[in-house]
């Protein structure tokens, strides 16, 4: 059965410092891997994917992603953090884009002033 | 830009009663799926619904849970007999047909409250 971990509960970080996310996935064949981004009152939000091809991912708001398949990970990094990045973020894993995606615990973000 | 909607935000049922989950996928979607969060645990899988049946669903989808879609744009999620496990954050999400890649787009969700 495929499974997600993500080690941190909640991260806090200062404006402006860089910022990784850990996630480590379990699963039989090539995943797809996501990320996505949970703001206070919002709906889940699609920061970045991998399918295949090159295991550095380029996403939304300056977020990337290296696909390691040695290490069974797909971390999320950000080189310099905004206040506006403060919220909940799930890595993910599935067969396909949609179907019977497993969501990790999720990672809180705080980021301080 | 387009979204995925539901209502409604939050609603508080008693035990045993029958609760519907309405969405509203984005238009030109054609995948539709239902997954709930159950407050400090994971976003967990129920249901995908496709070409008007289920395509694949989780074991928490027994009995109890029924989805539908009554017209061209409203996608349901009827829970017959709520039980206080029920509690949680339900998120509707759709996808449109750009294959396995196509990115998921959540609503922002019900909120459902069992007393």
């Amino acid at each position: 059965a495929q499974s997600v971990t993500q080690p941190d509960i909640h991260i806090t970080v200062s404006e402006g410092a860089s910022l990784e996310l850990r996630c480590n996935y379990s699963y039989g064949a090539t995943p797809y891997l996501f990320w996505y981004v949970q703001s206070p009152g919002q709906g889940l939000q699609l920061l970045l994917k991998y399918f295949s091809g090159d295991t550095l991912v380029q996403g939304i708001k300056g977020f990337e992603a290296e696909f390691k398949r040695s290490q069974s990970s797909f971390n999320l990094r950000k080189p310099s953090v905004h206040w506006s990045d403060a919220a909940e973020y799930f890595c993910a894993v599935g067969a396909n884009a949609g179907n019977m995606l497993t969501f990790g615990g999720g990672t809180r973000l705080m980021v301080k002033p | 830009e387009p979204e995925v909607t539901q209502t409604p935000s939050h609603q508080v049922t008693q035990m045993g009663q029958e609760v519907i989950l309405r969405c509203v996928p984005i238009s030109n979607h054609l995948y539709f799926y239902w997954y709930r969060q159950i407050l400090g645990q994971k976003v967990e899988f129920l249901v995908s619904f496709y070409n008007n049946e289920i395509s694949e669903k989780s074991e928490i989808f027994d009995d109890q849970f029924s989805v539908e879609r009554p017209d061209g744009s409203n996608f349901t999620l009827k829970i017959r007999s709520t039980k206080l496990e029920d509690s949680a954050m339900y998120f509707c999400a759709s996808r449109g047909t750009s294959g396995y890649t196509g990115e998921l787009f959540f609503g922002e969700g019900s909120r459902l409250t069992v007393l």
